[in-house]
Parts: C-alpha cells; sequence; structure tokens
C-alpha cells in the first residue's frame, strides 16, 4: 500500500521557536511537495522538489524553507515560528498519481 | 499561470447524481485530478485523467474532460452520505507536475 506519511499528527510549539515538519514516502517519488491549507484559501504551494538536494519555491515560500538529502524525506522548517503560521500542513509527492500524507495541525502560540 | 476554479457549495438527495464542476487555466496540464477531504482528515486521491483523454470511469465516478474549454467535472453515481466530504480539483504541471487546486467544492448529501 502505497504511503506519504506526515511525523507529527498535531503539534503546538512556541512564537519564535524553529519548527521542523517531516515527510516520508515510500513510492520512490521524484517528486515532493509541502502546502497549507487554510479555511476560505484552499491548499496553496509553500515549496516543492523535483529531485534529491533540489527545491523551487511555491506560492507562499516566506518564513519557511525545506531539505531534501534524500529522496524519500522532505522537511519543511518554520525558522522563527510566528502566529500567523498556524495551520494545517500538507505533504505530497507524485509520479504522477499524486498522494497525500494525513496532514499536520500546528498551532503556534 | 495556472488558475483553477470550483463553486464552493452542492446538495443533493441521497440515491441521486452529484456532478462536480471544475475550470482550469493552464492549457498545459498534464494531469487532472479529484480529491475526497472528509473533516479532519487528509486529501484523498480519487482518481485522475490525462490530460488526452475525455472520459474515464471507475465504479461509481465518472470523469469527463472538455479540453477546448478547459473544463473538467466528476460524476458520482448513486450518492450515498458517507459521499459528503470536500472535493478538490487540481492539475499538473511543468517538469515537477506540480499540483495546483481549486478550492473545494463541499457535498452535502441529504435524506
Amino acid at each position: 500500500d502505497v504511503k506519504v506519511t506526515q511525523s507529527s499528527r498535531y503539534l503546538v510549539k512556541r512564537t519564535g521557536e524553529k519548527v521542523f515538519l517531516e515527510c516520508v514516502q515510500d513510492m520512490d517519488h521524484e517528486n515532493m511537495f509541502w502546502y497549507r491549507q487554510d479555511p476560505g484559501l484552499g491548499l496553496r504551494l509553500i515549496y516543492f522538489s523535483y529531485d534529491v538536494k533540489m527545491k523551487e519555491k511555491g506560492d507562499i515560500p516566506e518564513g519557511y524553507s525545506v531539505s531534501r538529502e534524500k529522496k524519500e524525506r522532505f522537511s519543511l522548517i518554520l525558522e522563527s515560528a510566528s502566529t500567523n503560521q498556524t495551520s494545517m500542513y500538507l505533504c505530497a509527492s507524485n509520479s504522477p498519481e499524486a498522494f497525500f500524507g494525513q496532514g499536520t495541525r500546528l498551532t503556534v502560540v | 499561470g495556472e488558475d483553477v476554479e470550483q463553486s464552493l457549495f452542492l446538495s443533493v438527495r441521497e440515491g441521486d447524481s452529484s456532478v462536480i464542476n471544475c475550470t482550469y487555466t493552464d492549457s498545459s496540464s498534464t494531469y487532472l485530478y479529484w480529491y475526497k477531504q472528509e473533516p479532519g482528515a487528509g486529501l484523498q486521491l480519487l482518481t485522475y485523467i490525462f490530460s488526452n483523454m475525455d472520459m474515464k470511469q471507475d465504479q461509481r465516478l465518472t470523469v469527463l474532460l472538455n479540453k477546448k474549454d478547459k473544463h473538467l467535472s466528476l460524476r458520482i453515481a448513486d450518492t450515498q452520505t458517507g459521499d459528503s466530504a470536500i472535493y478538490f480539483c487540481a492539475e499538473s504541471t511543468g517538469t515537477a507536475s506540480k499540483l495546483t487546486f481549486g478550492t473545494g467544492t463541499r457535498l452535502q448529501v441529504t435524506l
């Protein structure tokens, strides 16, 4: 069974903390993505990667960075968490079927 | 650039067919997808269609693609209460098959 796994389902962090969201896929997909989902705004692309060590900015990259050291793992980093980064974060991989992880609901207090 | 639009809400009676519509702007789309999201859950891939196809059927689901009008639809036959969810269409474009999503259509199934 194909799988995209996000390391945490729920996270609560303090303003200013450095936050790591991890995503692992077991399908040997080249492409991986990070989205955030907010009510009324749909899914917005933060960053994506089409190969190891390759990354591209999506539509809303400000305040985020990413790391793709291995093909199966794509990490999203919030350098200094802020309350406006409270959201549901979704990781995906595709080739061409696109599968999503279960999501991480991050609350920044 | 890419833009994907959907209506926000659809209500149907149990047993009827549901048709959820989507329009997109990028003519270079390679694949188009339909996802289902239930409350508190991630996105479940329902089906996808290659951009050179007109139709794809999978059990109760039928996807129709009108490439000329850049219009995609998802028909759910014999809609059940368990089909109540938000449905997202998405297109993939570019070398990395970047996915762009619509805002989602909330399907409400009434008895």
